[in-house]
């Protein structure tokens, strides 16, 4: 499995736009990339998945360079609403290997 | 469309009881999985369970055990328990056992003191 590394927390103000990198550099061949973003005492909520280059949908997007040993999840111009703790997993889809995240801060 | 509902919220147990926690699946979904997440920490997966058959087990002892139920929903039971046991436990459903997005319960707390 392997293995992800991403900031333990970051600030941000209100409007800006944040990027959350995160490091797989045992990345598999068939190891797709999923962000899941968690409040307190919620279960987490799914934001993105991809494989490769760029992946957008409504809240995010996703940047996955051509090595695939890296990614950064961009949200942009956050709002205070999107304090949370955000995850970056790899590997199975479905039995999700959760590390300790990223705490984000946004502050007004 | 119900989303993933967990029962009970909270709960107190001591050292050496048996809990049973319940997670009703969202509608149409036949892939449950539980998770544990101790305080501060990302959640780990325990098992999952596909059409009523358990289809995979993360590091967790014998003592966590499991059942789904015809109409998809699930039942996590632990017994023997321990002060390591206090957590969060996720349930997370989802349409098929691969590919997809798993929606997640909000969870039930338990507390053993």
């Amino acid at each position: 499995l392997a293995k992800t590394t991403q900031p333990i927390s970051m600030d941000s103000y209100e409007g800006q736009e944040v990027n959350i990198t995160c490091s797989h550099n045992n990345i598999a061949t068939n190891d797709y990339i999923t962000w899941y973003q968690q409040f307190p005492s919620q279960g987490p909520r799914f934001i993105i998945q991809g494989y490769k280059t760029k992946v957008t949908n409504e809240v995010a997007s996703l940047f996955i360079p051509a090595d695939r040993k890296s990614s950064t999840l961009s949200l942009p111009r956050v709002s205070l609403s999107d304090t949370a703790v955000y995850y970056c997993l790899v590997g199975d889809t479905d039995k999700l290997i959760f590390g300790t995240g990223t705490r984000l801060q946004v502050f007004p | 469309e119900t989303g993933v509902t967990q029962s009970p919220t909270h709960l107190i147990k001591t050292r050496g009881q048996q809990v049973t926690l319940r997670c009703s699946s969202q509608s149409g979904h036949n892939t449950v999985s539980w998770y544990q997440q101790a305080l501060g920490q990302g959640p780990q997966f325990i098992f999952q369970y596909y059409r009523e058959e358990e289809n995979g087990r993360g590091n967790f002892p014998p003592r966590f055990s499991g059942l789904q139920f015809p109409n998809y929903s699930s039942e996590l039971n632990v017994n023997a328990l321990e002060l390591d046991d206090s957590a969060l436990y996720l349930c997370a459903s989802s349409l098929e056992v691969s590919g997809d997005e798993q929606f997640f319960g909000p969870g039930t707390r338990l507390t053993v003191l």
